[in-house]
């Protein structure tokens, strides 16, 4: 069974401090990736994706960055964190086939102050 | 840019009652029609989806999908407190299209004993 976790659970962080937030899955092989941003009481908001090692497509610009340093990771950071960054960080896989069911992971919450 | 709208933004509903949750969309080319529930505090899941027009029933769900009008519904039939959640519709122009999944801001239903 594939199994996704997130990590930290949360976050609480100062302005103008670094992040990374990180994600792992098993049980799948070449899976899409995909990192979400929910603020609250927000819409699901996607940051970014990669279908590939080493490959990631920005889709909105928010002073983030993503990497996917090995198969089945995926990071998202930032070396100054803003108060707007605060939310819900969600990851997310989707098989190549069917690649619109997206599953989630627990999510991270960070609050930037 | 695809724009997803949803209605009602919330929604209180006695235990057993019919619920109906509704979604728009603007792109007419848009060929992948899902619906995901996030209990609070936790990741959203996915909980069906359709392709084409028509209804598709899954127990107590049915998604109803009107393409010529740009929207679809769940319906939710014998309402339970255990439904009570947030609900987010989700658009995207087909299955091969990797990363252009939309989601809508979501309705939160209450459904009460």
């Amino acid at each position: 069974a594939q199994t996704i976790h997130q990590w930290p659970v949360a976050e609480i962080k100062a302005v103008g401090s670094p992040l990374s937030l990180g994600c792992t899955i098993k049980g799948k092989s070449s899976p899409n990736l995909y990192w979400y941003w929910q603020a609250t009481g927000g819409t699901l908001q996607q940051l970014f994706y990669s279908i590939t090692v080493g490959q990631v497509e920005s889709v909105v610009q928010l002073n983030l960055s993503a990497s996917r340093p090995k198969d089945d990771q995926f990071i998202l950071s930032t070396e100054k964190l803003l108060l707007s960054h605060s939310g819900f960080y969600l990851c997310a896989w989707s098989l190549r086939e069917s690649q619109n069911t997206l599953y989630f992971g627990a999510g991270t919450r960070l609050s930037v102050l | 840019q695809q724009k997803v709208q949803q209605s009602p933004e919330s929604l209180i509903v006695p235990e057993g009652a019919m619920t109906s949750l509704n979604c728009t969309f603007s792109d007419s080319a848009s060929q992948y029609f899902a619906w995901y529930r996030q209990h609070s505090g936790k990741a959203p899941k996915a909980l069906m989806s359709i392709f084409s027009n028509g209804e598709k029933e899954e127990g107590r769900f049915t998604i109803h999908l009107n393409k010529a009008s740009l929207h679809f519904s769940l319906h939710i039939r014998d309402s339970q407190p255990s439904d009570s959640a947030l609900y987010l519709c989700a658009v995207s122009r087909g299955t091969q299209v990797v990363g252009q999944l939309t989601f809508g801001r979501g309705t939160r239903l209450q459904v009460y004993a």
